[in-house]
């Protein structure tokens, strides 16, 4: 199994401004995903973020607005840019684990909401 | 695209009763299939992982069964507490090779009642 842990857990942010959450795995990992989920809403992915490269974004999620660092094989960074109200969501980061189980593991998420 | 629906979409029932929740997957070539427990506002849960060539798999109260042929899985929780109080979600792992090919339901949220 994998334990995630995400900072911040929560956070209330004025419009136009930027949010940063951390992602870190307790151990080393190809791939890490990152969630939204809206109110009342199910999970989207936003990117896979791959160690080395630049993330992969899926439609509808623009790096200018969801840039993402992955430094090394255990953490990563999503930020969320120039907020408005709409972006008030949990922000969950996901790994897989070993085949040939390939289980998901999520973090605790970052809820944030922007006022 | 694979879809996945949960049914029913809310359920409340009272201490001690067994209860079934459902999943249903337009596509059966799965890799797996997973379901989660989510408290409000936090993350994911991981309950139970059944693989696409098993039937079902136990854990404690919770027993979750996979029709892939028939697209269905269901989620047994016996003698329900107040703390199963939860969304539960489940999520279907394509067979393809790729990052987004995980694929969940809207979840169904269960209120036990004591």
């Amino acid at each position: 199994s994998a334990v995630i842990s995400q900072k911040p857990s929560r956070d209330i942010c004025q419009r136009g401004t930027s949010l940063t959450i951390q992602c870190q795995v307790d151990s080393q990992v190809t791939m890490m995903f990152w969630y939204r989920q809206q109110p009342g809403q199910s999970l989207t992915l936003i990117a896979t973020a791959n160690q080395g490269s630049e993330a992969t974004y899926e439609s509808g999620f623009v790096i200018d607005k969801f840039p993402i660092s992955r430094p090394n094989l255990t953490f990563s960074t999503l930020t969320v840019s120039n907020m408005s109200p709409e972006d008030s969501s949990i922000y969950l980061c996901s790994v897989t684990g070993l085949p040939p189980y390939n289980e998901q593991f999520f973090g605790p998420g970052t809820r944030l909401t922007v006022l | 695209k694979q879809e996945v629906t949960q049914i029913p979409a809310a359920l409340s029932v009272p201490e001690g009763e067994n209860l079934v929740l459902n999943c249903s997957f337009t596509d059966s070539a799965i890799y797996n299939l997973q379901w989660f427990r989510q408290d409000p506002g936090k993350g994911l849960t991981s309950l139970l992982l059944i693989q696409s060539s098993q039937r079902e798999q136990t854990s404690g109260r919770l027993n979750a069964s996979l029709d892939k042929s028939s697209g269905r899985s269901t989620l047994y929780i016996a003698a329900s507490q107040p703390g199963d109080s939860a969304t539960y979600l489940c999520a279907v792992k394509g067979d393809q090779t790729g990052a987004n090919n995980l694929f969940f339901g809207t979840g169904t949220r269960l209120t036990v009642i004591p």
